[in-house]
């Protein structure tokens, strides 16, 4: 059984430059949760995907953005990154999207913006 | 908004002492999950509990699901350092326009002198 895997570990970029951040569910997931954590504070949900359609998406501005893949993987996209935006990015694969199964974690993205 | 808050915020506790950690949400949950994320990691899946006053154990922690759902506790006896990190529970919620998307208490900080 594969994990979830995200990429890159760590990334360094500048007020409003634009990233990319990738994600592989796990196997057998169909489901995937973004969620941004700053440092001392709980994840913060984004958005989520199911089957390529967003299913439900948090208080975070449209300059962040997100794909899912037929294979399920996915991709958060942040424009326009602004200080704030410097976080851990989680990554994480569910069976069901309605908040009644676990949730599986890959490593996270480490953001910083200069 | 809907807000799951959690006590202590931190708790520093000699090896071999029990520690406690509350969490309190404002609206009752069709279920609540905990996760550890260890210092510089990601949120480790712990357990789930779904029924109105259930305990479970795994080893030396106990896991508690309020009568009216709305708070639940951890608690672990005789802490070792393997137990330092941060505790969170989280359970479904809304998320602006985002229905029954797991939110994430403030966590608790576990820190363990040997």
């Amino acid at each position: 059984e594969t994990g979830v895997t995200q990429s890159p570990t760590h990334l360094i970029k500048t007020r409003g430059q634009q990233v990319t951040l990738r994600c592989s569910s796990q196997s057998g997931h169909n489901t995937v949760s973004w969620y941004q954590q700053a440092l001392g504070q709980g994840p913060q949900f984004i958005f989520q995907y199911y089957r390529e359609e967003e299913n439900g998406r948090g208080n975070f501005p449209p300059r962040f953005s997100g794909l899912q893949f037929p294979n399920y993987s996915s991709e958060l996209n942040v424009n326009a990154l602004e200080l704030d935006d410097s976080a851990l990015y989680l990554c994480a694969s569910s069976l069901t999207g309605d908040g009644n199964s676990p949730l599986h974690f890959g490593n996270g993205t480490r953001l910083t913006v200069t | 908004g809907q807000q799951v808050m959690q006590i202590p915020q931190y708790q520093h506790v000699q090896e071999g002492e029990d520690f406690t950690t509350y969490c309190n949400s404002s609206t009752t949950l069709s279920n609540i999950q905990w996760y550890k994320q260890r210092p510089g990691g990601h949120p480790v899946f712990l357990i789930q509990l779904v029924k109105s006053g259930e305990v479970k154990k795994q080893k030396r922690l106990t896991f508690q699901f309020g009568e009216a759902k709305k708070n639940s506790s951890l608690h672990i006896t005789a802490t070792q350092t393997t137990d330092v990190g941060t505790y969170f529970c989280a359970g479904p919620g809304n998320y602006g326009g985002a229905t029954n998307k797991l939110i994430f208490g403030t966590g608790t900080l576990l820190a363990v002198q040997p």
